[in-house]
């Protein structure tokens, strides 16, 4: 199994500019989640989907970001627009939700920099 | 106060020793438990998961959970320099309706 895949590994943008990163989970999971990790803040949920729905978004910081799952092997998260304070490493993780073991799986992350 | 407190460290261990890395939690429904390790610039990797009360080994590696106090700890034995490394304390408190919340982590360092 390929793991989880995020693209792109690094991202540098300027302020204002639209950002897509995006994440195929590991198959046959159920459920995927977009976290963020910063010095200051460290690993913080964004967005919780579960059979592509999403469950809890609670953790979205404001209009500026959105999350999608189309279909079970993939999901999109952007930022339009972008700004300083969104610099931060994006992280994706996929589990099966309702086995015995359910830990999560993340992907490599995506480093985000806005200039 | 955080859902999920860790010592941020770092936890300065000698080769060979035991490191124990703490975690307590605030919500006392809280139902599965997780301990991940992150090496500097990489991913968080699930090293072990427990969900009763006791101790649960595996290999060097034992969890302890102890609902009552709502504390739970890891302990490596034999640490080694390749277990240098920051460990992240995940709690679930609503399996299906909430994802993991994880704590700040606590950086561990053993000195060869």
């Amino acid at each position: 199994d390929a793991g989880v895949i995020q693209s792109p590994r690094h991202e540098v943008t300027e302020m204002g500019q639209e950002v897509t990163l995006r994440c195929k989970p590991i198959s046959g999971h159920n459920s995927l989640f977009w976290y963020r990790q910063t010095m200051m803040r460290g690993l913080e949920l964004l967005i919780y989907f579960n059979n592509n729905v999403p469950i809890d978004d609670s953790g979205m910081p404001e209009d500026r970001f959105s999350a999608k799952m189309p279909n079970a092997s993939f999901s999109t998260l952007k930022i339009q627009p972008s700004e300083p304070r969104d610099s931060a490493v994006y992280f994706c993780a996929s589990s099966f939700v309702g086995g015995s073991n359910y830990g999560y799986t993340f992907g490599s992350g995506t480093r985000l920099t806005v200039v | 106060q955080k859902e999920v407190e860790q010592n941020s460290g770092p936890l300065s261990v000698p080769e060979g020793a035991i490191a124990s890395l703490n975690c307590t939690y605030s919500d006392r429904v809280s139902q599965s438990f997780f301990w991940y390790r992150q090496y500097s610039g990489k991913s968080p990797e699930l090293i072990m998961s427990i969900y009763s009360n006791g101790d649960k080994e595996d290999g060097r590696f034992t969890a302890q959970l102890n609902k009552a106090s709502q504390y739970v700890s890891l302990l490596i034995r034999d640490s080694q320099p390749s277990d240098s490394a920051t460990y992240l304390c995940a709690v679930n408190i609503d399996t299906g309706r909430r994802a993991l919340t994880f704590g700040s982590g606590t950086r561990l360092q053993v000195q060869p």
